[in-house]
């Protein structure tokens, strides 16, 4: 079975200060897909950021970012300049080939992560 | 563009009755999924779908039954409900890309 782990059960940061969240995983297979959400109090999941395992250049978005290293299984988030609103429980996951085309999700226990005024 | 719906929101049974979530989507998606969250957890899969009419287990299928009928629609069936149900239950749907898109989630408490 596949396990992702966040080390880092709470967090906290101040606003406008930088975060890195931790994820490691385990996995055997070459062809994957890793991802972190997002699940804000209102409880819905928000995709922030995706990474191909193929590809080595991390991915950015906005103020998001990622250090992936594939052969470490590493795969931390990067916040910069923390909003208010990037207070939320942050979830790091992997995709893996499942068969008949589909990839399946597995996913870490999470992050909470407070930003303070 | 709705994205990925769920009904109901928020549900309560009494142990041994029986329900079905309904989560719909509008994005012409061919896989779909059903997770359930547990708290200090992160979701677990319990069954997914590659397409109309063809369903698969996830990791914690059993309890649950799931029917794909039409592409649009994946339907999560409790047939006799056990507090160990109790959970919050998200849908999702996914892109070519390998996104997952989650619905807003049912709050389901088995009495």
């Amino acid at each position: 079975a596949q396990t992702v782990t966040q080390s880092q059960p709470e967090m906290s940061v101040q606003e406008a200060e930088t975060v890195t969240l931790s994820c490691t995983y385990d996995t055997s297979e070459n062809n994957y897909y890793l991802f972190w959400y997002k699940q804000p109090p209102s409880r819905q999941m928000i995709l922030v950021i995706r990474q191909e395992a193929y590809k080595q250049q991390n991915a950015t978005e906005n103020r998001f970012s990622v250090n992936f290293q594939k052969a470490a299984k590493s795969f931390s988030l990067k916040i910069s300049d923390s909003q208010l609103g990037d207070t939320a429980m942050y979830f790091c996951a992997t995709a893996l080939y499942s068969g008949a085309g589909s990839y399946q999700l597995t996913f870490g226990k999470g992050t909470k992560l407070s930003v303070i005024p | 563009n709705a994205g990925v719906t769920q009904t109901p929101k928020f549900r309560v049974l009494k142990t041994g009755q029986s329900m079905t979530l309904l989560c719909a989507q509008d994005m012409n998606h061919e896989y779909m999924y059903w997770y359930r969250q547990d708290p200090g957890m992160g979701l677990r899969l319990i069954h997914y779908s590659v397409g109309e009419g063809t369903t698969a287990k996830g990791e914690v299928p059993d309890g649950y039954n799931v029917s794909r009928l039409k592409k649009q629609n994946f339907l999560l069936g409790l047939e006799s409900a056990a507090p160990s149900q109790t959970s919050v239950y998200f849908c999702a749907s996914r892109t070519s890309y390998n996104e997952q898109f989650f619905g807003p989630g049912t709050r389901l408490t088995v009495l």
